[in-house]
Parts: structure tokens; sequence; C-alpha cells
């Protein structure tokens, strides 16, 4: 069964709206989780790791004024994409870390469309 | 230099053959190794994770791994038409909060054909 979970799994929303996406882990805690983008027929783009009570680290070039992510509890990570636009629209999967060699699962993935 | 490399294909093999995609990487410290394969439209599904140098066999799929050469990749065996998919190369990178990140190659399009 799913070992990390995410929802919604399809949003669209109008432009210069807010819309957060969920990342839970089912059954175990994650201290760390992963954020990801993946547009039509390229690879994952690692966005930020989201560090349980502290502040997420971004990869570079990515707005952490724009993609918001708050990591409240030990099971649920959110990423608020703030003030969206057209080309934000893409595939963002979560995934965190589970086991004593840190394999990491991803959610389900969550479809975001900006019209 | 890309940090993780895979020829993007597509791979075509007939159905019943092996398959074998191959990835290379730029980091030499990294230490864990896996392969996700990602239908359309769904996120990746972890197919194996491999750690030291050699051979690591799951049922029809075997990783290699070769540390010196900075080189790994994955076997697919009596190939089957569900078997066409992404396949994505992913290797672990220092993160934040003391967890590895990974690092993903741009995918390997596989195609099984009757």
């Amino acid at each position: 069964g799913a070992v990390v979970s995410q929802h919604p799994s399809w949003v669209i929303c109008k432009s210069g709206t807010s819309v957060k996406i969920e990342c839970r882990s089912l059954d175990f805690q994650a201290t760390t989780m992963f954020w990801y983008r993946q547009f039509p027929k390229q690879s994952l783009m690692l966005m930020a790791t989201s560090n349980e009570g502290s502040k997420a680290t971004y990869e570079q070039g990515v707005e952490k004024d724009k993609f918001l992510i708050n990591h409240a509890s030990l099971t649920l990570s959110t990423l608020t994409v703030t003030s969206a636009h057209p080309e934000d629209s893409s595939f963002y999967i979560c995934s965190a870390p589970r086991g004593s060699g840190n394999t990491i699962y991803f959610g389900e993935g969550s479809w975001l469309t900006v019209v | 230099q890309k940090e993780v490399e895979q020829n993007s294909g597509p791979l075509s093999v007939p159905e019943g053959a092996i398959a074998s995609l191959n990835c290379t990487y730029s980091d030499r410290v990294s230490q864990s190794f896996f392969w996700y394969r990602q239908y359309s439209g769904k996120s990746p599904e972890l197919i194996m994770s491999i750690y030291s140098n050699g051979d690591k066999e799951d049922g029809r799929f075997t990783a290699q791994l070769n540390k010196a050469s900075q080189y790994v990749s994955l076997l697919i065996r009596d190939s089957q038409p569900s078997d066409s998919a992404t396949y994505l190369c992913a290797v672990t990178g220092f993160g934040g909060g003391g967890y590895n990140k990974l690092i993903f190659g741009a995918g390997t399009r596989l195609a099984v054909h009757p």
C-alpha cells in the first residue's frame, strides 16, 4: 500500500490565486520530506527539502516566497503555490525517506493546472 | 556536466528480451543508487536500490553498480509490454537536515513490443 500520500491528486486554480498541496507520511514519522516538480517529458527537479520544525531548504533558482513550505508535524508537509501563474502548471510530487536505508518513497503526485 | 546522465531513448526491445538501461553519475561521494519506474502521468515507484559494488537481483530485475567507473545499470529479463515506462536513475546527494536528497537522471523511455 501507499507509504506517502498526497492531496489533492489534481487541482485547477485561477491565475493569481494560491493553492496548497499536502504530503503525508503514513505509519511512519518523516522529519524530512522532499518536494519535486516535473514538467511534461522532463525529469523530476528537486525544489526544496522540507524540515520538520525548521525552515525549508530551497534549491537554487526556486523562489521561496512563491513556494511556501510548512512542515508542522512529523507526518505532514505542505507546499503552497502563491500567486499561481500558468507557467506554474506542473506535476508536483513529494517524497520522504523511510527505514534504516533511508529509501525514499514518493507520494502519488499532484497535477496543478493554472488557468 | 549533468550530475546523473541517462540515454533518453526510446529503447525498444521485443517481448521476452533483456532490456539494459545505463546511468552514469558525477559525484564520487554518492553512496546510494536507485532505479525508479514511472508510467506516464504517474509518480515514480521504486524498483531497485543498490549500495555496494556488484550485482543485486530481484526477480526479473538486476542492478549493477561500479563505483570506480561511476556507473550503475538495470537489466530487465524477459521484458513484458507492461514494463514499458520511463526508468529513472537516482543517486543520493547531500541534503539539508542530514538526509540524502535524490538527484535524478532525465530517464530512459523503454518500449517493449509484442
